[in-house]
């Protein structure tokens, strides 16, 4: 089976960073994904990471330790429009189900 | 718009009603998914379909039953659901169910009386 932790609030200013953790325990793993979803909105692909490193793309960016079952994604130049909730997904290599975590609601405040 | 619609957007249902959930992707997809999202908790994947035949059935109960006509049409049909089916259900869409980036839908808000 597949777990994922992050936290559930993230509270920021106009302007900040703020980084969402996500640590994973998976029976296997193909890659970590993130999604944003705002409220009332459907989910959206934001990342996925397959490989150790940091992928940037625009503000976000997305960073993947395989060997610490940890991923994080980092979010800059926060703007009022970036309030949503973030979730974090795991791939089960064996039958492609889509693991989700519960979600960080971040909050961008003036 | 991500190219995958869902109707109804709202649905009050009392527990004995029967009720159908469509989903429709503009994408030409192979994989279609039905999720149930509920408050501060994480996705649950209910089925997944790929090239319209169901692979997945992830343990939910035969209240609900799913049917794929074609690559393009996901159907979740309801009957005699409980108050605690009461969630946002959402469809995604993927180029295969090997896909990593799925479309999602704008979901359908249920509630049962």
């Amino acid at each position: 089976g597949q777990s994922l932790e992050q936290p559930s609030e993230v509270t920021a200013v106009e302007g900040a960073i703020v980084q969402i953790n996500c640590t994973y325990q998976t029976s296997g793993f193909y890659g970590l994904s993130w999604y944003q979803q705002h409220d009332g909105g459907a989910p959206t692909f934001l990342s996925y990471n397959a490989l150790d490193g940091l992928e940037e793309t625009g503000r976000f960016s997305s960073f993947l330790s395989r060997s610490d079952s940890y991923g994080y994604l980092l979010l800059q130049e926060l703007q009022m429009k970036d309030s949503a909730s973030y979730f974090c997904a795991v791939r089960d290599p064996n039958d492609y189900k889509l693991s989700f975590g519960a979600g960080t609601t971040v909050t961008v405040r003036a | 718009e991500t190219g995958v619609t869902q109707t109804p957007r709202h649905l009050v249902m009392g527990m004995t009603n029967k009720k159908s959930l469509k989903c429709e992707q503009h994408l030409g997809h192979n994989a279609m998914y039905w999720y149930k999202q509920s408050a501060k908790k994480p996705l649950e994947l209910m089925f997944v379909y790929n090239f319209k035949e169901q692979t997945e059935n992830n343990s939910v109960p035969s209240r609900f039953s799913p049917e794929c006509p074609n690559s393009s049409h996901l159907f979740l049909h309801l009957h005699t659901l409980q108050p605690e089916d009461s969630a946002l259900y959402l469809c995604a869409s993927s180029q295969g169910a090997e896909s990593d980036e799925q479309f999602f839908g704008p979901g359908t808000r249920l509630t049962v009386l």
